[in-house]
């Protein structure tokens, strides 16, 4: 059972706002990612880190940024949204050593919409 | 050709039925395989890992991993419309930069119907 929490769940929004999606972990993870879906479409990772103080920008552009500053914690924020930002947004957090060390587990995610 | 591609669905199978998924990959460095099934509106859950040549049982569902063919599959026995969902195929790289990343395919939408 994965312990990886999101929150909100839901959130509405209008356009120019600022946002801090949240993600945690309680399974010590050192990888954590940001993957961003709309309906029926694909998973694209817009974000992954492997540990405090470390970010990349994932397969897809995003206008979001995000921060690693605790190993739990991987929040994702967008200084101004617009309603080509509405979708889906997951987090997903993997350890780094043994057998298992790249499953990823996910969160249940942060459905977005910017009107 | 995309890195990792699955069989184009949706794919309907009856209850009881057996549904076989299947997904290729490029990268023959490829090391670790998934398979998520991922119901509508909700995040993907893992249901198998794999990581040698063979079969790999769990209940009702059997992974098959063939690396000189670059393939991947997944049976699934004893099909229940609860089965029906997205499931997607994730293939890790071996390392250097994209050590951890996983390489989604874009999903075989499966319908269990009774």
């Amino acid at each position: 059972e994965a312990d990886i929490y999101q929150t909100p769940r839901y959130l509405v929004i209008g356009t120019g706002k600022k946002i801090t999606l949240e993600c945690s972990q309680t399974m010590g993870h050192d990888k954590m990612y940001w993957y961003q879906q709309d309906p029926g479409m694909e998973l694209h990772l817009i974000h992954y880190s492997y540990g405090v103080n470390s970010t990349e920008k994932g397969d897809l552009s995003s206008e979001s940024t995000v921060s690693r500053i605790r190993t739990e914690h991987f929040p994702l924020t967008l200084e101004s949204a617009r309603p080509s930002h509405t979708s889906q947004y997951l987090c997903a957090s993997s350890a780094t050593s043994g057998r298992s060390a790249d499953t990823q587990y996910f969160g249940p995610g942060t459905r977005l919409t910017v009107l | 050709q995309k890195e990792v591609e699955q069989n184009s669905g949706p794919l309907s199978v009856p209850e009881g039925a057996i549904a076989s998924l299947n997904c290729t990959y490029s990268d023959r460095v490829s090391q670790s395989f998934f398979w998520y099934r991922q119901y509508s509106g909700k995040s993907p859950e893992l249901i198998m890992s794999i990581y040698s040549n063979g079969d790999k049982e769990d209940g009702r569902f059997t992974a098959q991993l063939n690396k000189a063919s670059q393939y991947v599959s997944l049976l699934i026995r004893d099909s229940q419309p609860s089965d029906s969902a997205t499931y997607l195929c994730a293939v890790s790289n071996a390392g250097g930069t994209s050590y951890g990343k996983l390489t989604f395919g874009q999903g075989t939408i499966l319908t269990v119907h009774p």
